[in-house]
């Protein structure tokens, strides 16, 4: 099936540290979605993809969208303690008709030291 | 971005009762709501598709009969655990898409169930 690869799986950093995360798939996806969950909480959507090659930034987060339709990378600069969560990548699989439905990466737990 | 409210946020019920799970959508329309368990330290897990009007699309192994959805109108989705046991216990998230042509979903904060 339709699967993300999400690596790595967690990652400890150093405040003010570069961070980057990405996720495969061996199946072309047209969209891809990242998302951050703090503990507790429903995942928060951070940047959204829809054309491959795009690159698109909010903030310090910077995703883009690959080529080839079958990888996103996302990257945060300057990590502040903050960004501390997990970080999921999300694509949609057609599920029938014109309905879709979210396959997710297994997320990536960042952690970062003040 | 998008407003989805998911109401409890926490609820502990007792074994053998039921709980209801509200999801709404509060600026947006939404034709299409989904319902999601995640376990601890896990990935988001597709339960059902609620779709507006009409029956909910349950995931393989998701038993219609124990969790029953409701999407009576175009900004409420309804979650219902019957009959809960211990084993129910889990955090439950519900999302919307704004459907604005692309692909854009937004999230409910979850409800953390737990059944004693």
């Amino acid at each position: 099936g339709q699967q993300l690869n999400q690596s790595p799986q967690s990652m400890f950093i150093q405040e003010g540290e570069d961070v980057s995360m990405n996720c495969t798939s061996s199946s072309i996806f047209n969209t891809w979605l990242w998302y951050k969950q703090d503990p507790g909480e429903g995942p928060v959507l951070l940047i959204a993809l829809y054309k491959a090659g795009e690159l698109t930034s909010n903030g310090r987060l910077t995703a883009q969208f690959g080529i080839t339709r079958k990888d996103s990378f996302l990257n945060i600069s300057a990590s502040i303690p903050s960004d501390v969560g997990i970080y999921f990548c999300a694509g949609p699989i057609v599920s029938g008709g014109s309905n879709y439905k979210l396959t997710f990466g297994k997320g990536t737990l960042l952690t970062v030291n003040p | 971005g998008a407003v989805v409210s998911q109401h409890p946020s926490r609820v502990i019920c007792k074994s053998g009762t039921s709980v209801k799970i509200e999801c709404r959508s509060l600026d947006f329309q939404a034709t299409t709501m989904f319902w999601y368990r995640q376990f601890p330290k896990q990935s988001l897990m597709l339960m059902a598709t609620s779709n507006e009007g009409s029956k909910a699309t349950y995931e393989q192994g998701v038993e219609k009969d124990k969790f029953l959805i409701n999407h009576a109108s175009l900004t409420l989705s309804t979650l219902t655990v019957t009959s809960a046991h211990p084993e129910d216990s889990s955090f439950y998230i519900c999302s919307a898409d704004r459907a604005r042509g692309n692909t854009e979903a937004f999230f409910g904060q979850g409800t953390r169930l737990t059944v004693v």
